[in-house]
């Protein structure tokens, strides 16, 4: 069975200093794997996305992310915090059999950063 | 350029009553997503539809739920005689057509159904 782990349920960093939130993930095959985050009373939002190639993967708001096959892990970065980037991240991993695209996710992972 | 569009943005119900929640996808989306959040929780995913067909419902509940997507008109999430358990947080995403796709799904900004 296809499976995300998230095992922080929240990240506490200081404004301007790097930031990492992790993700490990179970599925058999390649993984097709996503970062979404959700602010307050909103849906999520597409952050970033790892399909094959290249295991950093940059997206938006200057974050990235890199694929670690050996560790079955995909931790989110970012160089420098933003106060503005508190919210929930959310990894998740595309399902496996027939023809579903639905997303597995993690429990999500609160991210606080302090001015 | 309209994102994936739900509404009510936010539901009241009794216990017994039913609750209509209502998406429509993304210009050009023809792939349609539902799921669920509770609170403190994170989301799971319930229906996959496309245009009047159901690809994937093994996240749905076998009773009181269902969800359709017809030729015309929104995606519609039904459940009927709910119950306390049902508050939740609804999200419908949408993905573009095209196979098992490795294209992000976009999401509305949810229905809040709360149950009285």
């Amino acid at each position: 069975a296809q499976s995300v782990a998230q095992p922080e349920d929240q990240v506490n960093v200081a404004e301007g200093n790097p930031l990492t939130v992790k993700c490990t993930y179970s599925v058999s095959g390649n993984p097709y794997l996503f970062w979404y985050v959700q602010y307050p009373n909103r849906g999520l939002q597409f952050l970033l996305k790892y399909i094959t190639g290249d295991n950093l993967v940059k997206g938006s708001y200057g974050f990235e992310a890199e694929f670690n096959k050996s560790q079955t892990s995909f931790h989110l970065k970012k160089p420098s915090a933003l106060v503005s980037d508190s919210a929930l991240y959310f990894c998740a991993v595309r399902g496996y059999g027939g023809a579903t695209n639905k997303l597995i996710f993690g429990t999500g992972t609160l991210l606080a950063v302090q001015p | 350029n309209a994102g994936v569009m739900q509404n009510p943005r936010h539901l009241v119900r009794r216990r017994g009553q039913e609750a209509r929640l209502r998406c429509s996808p993304m210009k050009g989306h023809s792939h349609v997503y539902w799921y669920r959040q509770l609170p403190e929780e994170g989301l799971k995913f319930m229906v996959y539809l496309q245009k009047e067909n159901i690809i994937d419902e093994s996240g749905m509940p076998k009773e009181r739920f269902s969800a359709e997507f017809p030729k015309e008109g929104p995606s519609i999430l039904r459940i009927q005689q709910v119950v306390r358990g049902d508050s939740a947080a609804y999200f419908c995403a949408s993905s573009p057509p095209g196979g098992r796709s490795n294209q992000p799904q976009h999401f509305g900004d949810g229905t809040r159904l709360s149950i009285l």
